[in-house]
């Protein structure tokens, strides 16, 4: 089956602009993680969901990031306002149960911001 | 996490030598330690995983070794090939922190052929 896949794979972002991030997870997979990875560094964990439901968003790092999962499957991180700070790569990964840990990550989506 | 700076550690070897690649992880209370290789443009994918009740796993050409005296893990691999060329991360899991992935630091491995 697919892996994890993430669109747009590049933005670039003007300072100041809106910016929407998607993952769409393993099929079936119940957890779901958003991690931010500044170049050169290791990926840093931003939020989680089980299901449609928003556990830990204690990773965001300003009130400008927002993340969803409505209906349990595709998820969006959205960026408000976007500040040159903002530019990494953002990578989504899902597992398939709460208490399965092995986390299957996309490709990621890879945001400059000018 | 252990948050570094742009300059990755590297490990240079000559293809068909073992590879050792150390981490030193940050929570003596973890449950879980994972390894993941990351290729350019690619996101980490998963290759072996230990649990903290064990002190060694082997898989196909890899072996990883848990030392909880010293939070240290090590990934060693095998008669190492070009195609293991990539950057490698340790991760760690504490269950009662949720399911989030604490990366430490990377090291890149260059194989030379």
């Amino acid at each position: 089956g697919a892996g994890v896949s993430q669109s747009p794979r590049y933005k670039v972002a003007k300072r100041g602009q809106d910016v929407a991030l998607r993952c769409d997870p393993i099929s079936g997979h119940v957890s779901l993680f958003w991690y931010q990875q500044a170049l050169g560094q290791g990926p840093e964990f931003l939020t989680y969901f089980q299901n449609e439901a928003q556990l830990d968003k204690s990773g965001l790092p300003s009130d400008r990031f927002f993340a969803e999962r409505p209906e349990g499957s595709v998820s969006t991180l959205k960026i408000q306002r976007t500040q040159q700070e903002d530019s990494a790569v953002y990578l989504c990964a899902s597992s398939l149960s709460a208490h399965k840990e092995t986390q299957y990550f996309g490709p990621g989506t890879r945001l400059l911001v000018l | 996490g252990e948050s570094v700076g742009l300059h990755l550690p590297t490990l240079s070897v000559q293809e068909g030598d073992n590879s050792i690649i150390n981490c030193a992880y940050s929570n003596s209370a973890s449950d879980y330690f994972i390894w993941y290789k990351q290729e350019s443009g690619k996101g980490p994918q998963f290759i072996i995983d230990i649990r903290s009740n064990m002190d060694k796993r082997q898989g196909q050409r890899v072996t990883v070794l848990l030392n909880k005296t010293v939070k240290h893990l090590s990934l060693q691999i095998a008669a190492t090939q070009p195609g293991d060329s990539a950057v490698y991360f340790c991760a760690e899991i504490t269950y009662n922190q949720g399911g989030k992935l604490i990366f430490g630091q990377g090291t890149e491995l260059s194989v030379k052929p």
